[in-house]
């Protein structure tokens, strides 16, 4: 049973338009959320967090949206470049458990240039 | 500022073997957590390590079983090998502040073949 869904294997998208990865979690005690990036070859690098006292959070061009009542993430790229090919993982948690991070499956972005 | 290492990057092994893969945590980090990643499916958690004791542990197997050394490097042991451990195991790094969840520096993994 998935408790973290990323229902997108793939994404395609152009360069200089605005990539849009999705997140579905079933468990409602997670309470933090995080996006990894992940390059062939590479370990998962940390792009964007938010908590669940938010709604969002931005940094540069990265935002995180998060709907509790919808149990829904998003990311969103604007603009998209080719060096954000790779593939995302979205990541949920429960503070005050230790770091159990629970990941979805990924999502493999493209852009085109 | 030395990153996440980890050591071999590739190992074939059959099954029944036993295997160790080792993890050099970043400086100044004194918690790891390993994970299992299969092909096609997110990193899945192992266990976690605090100042050399478990600290959490998901839904794997007691053949899985790690040490974390007083530098903070750390080893994961799988015994009785199975076709079904092949896999990218990642090991991951943080500095641990009780109650808060901090994020995790990865290591490139070390990719197991199991025949």
């Amino acid at each position: 049973d998935q408790q973290v869904k990323q229902n997108s294997p793939s994404l395609s998208v152009q360069e200089g338009r605005i990539s849009i990865l999705n997140c579905d979690y079933t468990n409602s005690m997670f309470d933090y959320f995080l996006w990894y990036k992940k390059y062939p070859a590479e370990g998962p690098t940390f792009l964007i967090s938010i908590s669940s006292i938010k709604d969002k959070n931005e940094d540069g061009r990265f935002t995180v949206f998060l709907n509790k009542s919808a149990k829904h993430l998003s990311l969103h790229i604007v603009p998209s470049q080719p060096g954000d090919s790779a593939v995302y993982f979205c990541a949920a948690s429960v503070r005050n458990y230790g770091q159990n991070f629970v990941f979805g499956p990924g999502t493999r972005l493209s852009v085109l240039p | 500022e030395t990153g996440v290492t980890q050591s071999p990057t590739h190992l074939i092994k059959t099954r029944g073997q036993q295997v160790t893969l080792r993890c050099s945590s970043q400086s100044g980090h004194n918690t790891v957590s390993w994970y299992q990643q299969a092909l096609g499916q997110g990193p899945q958690f192992i266990f976690q390590y605090y100042r050399e004791e478990e600290n959490g542990r998901g839904n794997f197997p007691p053949r899985f079983s790690g040490l974390q050394f007083p530098n903070y490097s750390s080893e994961l042991n799988v015994n009785a090998l199975e076709l079904d451990d092949s896999a990218l195991y990642l090991c991951a790094s943080s500095p641990f502040a009780s109650g808060v969840t901090d994020t995790q520096y990865f290591g490139p993994g070390t990719r197991l073949t199991v025949l």
